[in-house]
């Protein structure tokens, strides 16, 4: 079972055509929610991190926001230069004390002049 | 303000062939981490260095990879023995000991096994 699932897979928009794509996590003990953008062929650039529930963050047309059991990412008259995949990753408590992220699918976002 | 940098940025190799890579972090941050990327994937945990003391590998780390931090700054991963399910994107990123957590990442190697 995945610990971590993003929906859509896939989501084309209009310009200015808001939306929020979603993270759903199932492991217990959160130390982080990350949230990052990946151009093709490009390392995951960093976005936001969240940590406790009810927590939101904003950086320009994007809007984080984190529940117990998943987490939003609202992007608000997105432009053609947003589209993108964007990744959701986790980082919680495991027994071996592991620092690694776990990475969902991703979204890829599509939008359209 | 520099980021963290990988190379080379591609590599074509044969089966059966080693291979190794190279990432330099940003220069304050002591942890760095090793990811696969295979398409139309999220990135899967490798490895990860604090200094250069080697404290977790991910199951996915078969015998044929190895990684080394040997004065705390760059690092290398090796691949012995070159597989086509070996091919894939490396990517590394670095951070901070504090308790932001926040990783960031190079642009990767593209691994290319023929």
């Amino acid at each position: 079972e995945d610990q971590v699932t993003q929906s859509p897979e896939a989501l084309r928009l209009q310009e200015g055509e808001s939306s929020s794509l979603n993270c759903s996590y199932t492991v217990s003990g959160l130390r982080g929610l990350f949230w990052y953008r990946q151009d093709p062929g490009k390392g995951p650039e960093f976005l936001f991190t969240l940590y406790s529930a009810g927590e939101e963050k904003e950086k320009e047309r994007l809007k984080a926001t984190l529940t117990k059991k998943e987490s939003f990412l609202h992007i608000t008259a997105p432009k053609p230069e947003d589209s993108a995949t964007y990744l959701c990753a986790v980082l919680y408590y495991s027994g071996g004390g592991a620092d690694g992220l776990t990475f969902g699918k991703g979204t890829h976002l599509i939008i359209q002049p | 303000d520099t980021g963290v940098s990988q190379n080379p940025r591609h590599k074509i190799t044969k089966r059966g062939q080693n291979v190794t890579f190279r990432c330099d972090p940003i220069s304050e941050h002591n942890r760095l981490y090793w990811y696969r990327q295979t398409l139309g994937q999220g990135p899967e945990f490798l490895t990860y260095f604090q200094n250069e003391a080697q404290l977790e590998k991910s199951r996915l780390l078969s015998d044929r990879f190895s990684a080394e931090r040997p004065k705390g700054s760059f690092s290398t991963l090796e691949i012995q023995r070159t597989e086509q399910g070996d091919s894939a994107m490396y990517l590394c990123a670095s951070s901070l000991v504090t308790s932001s957590y926040e990783q960031y990442f190079g642009p990767g190697t593209r691994l290319t096994v023929t």
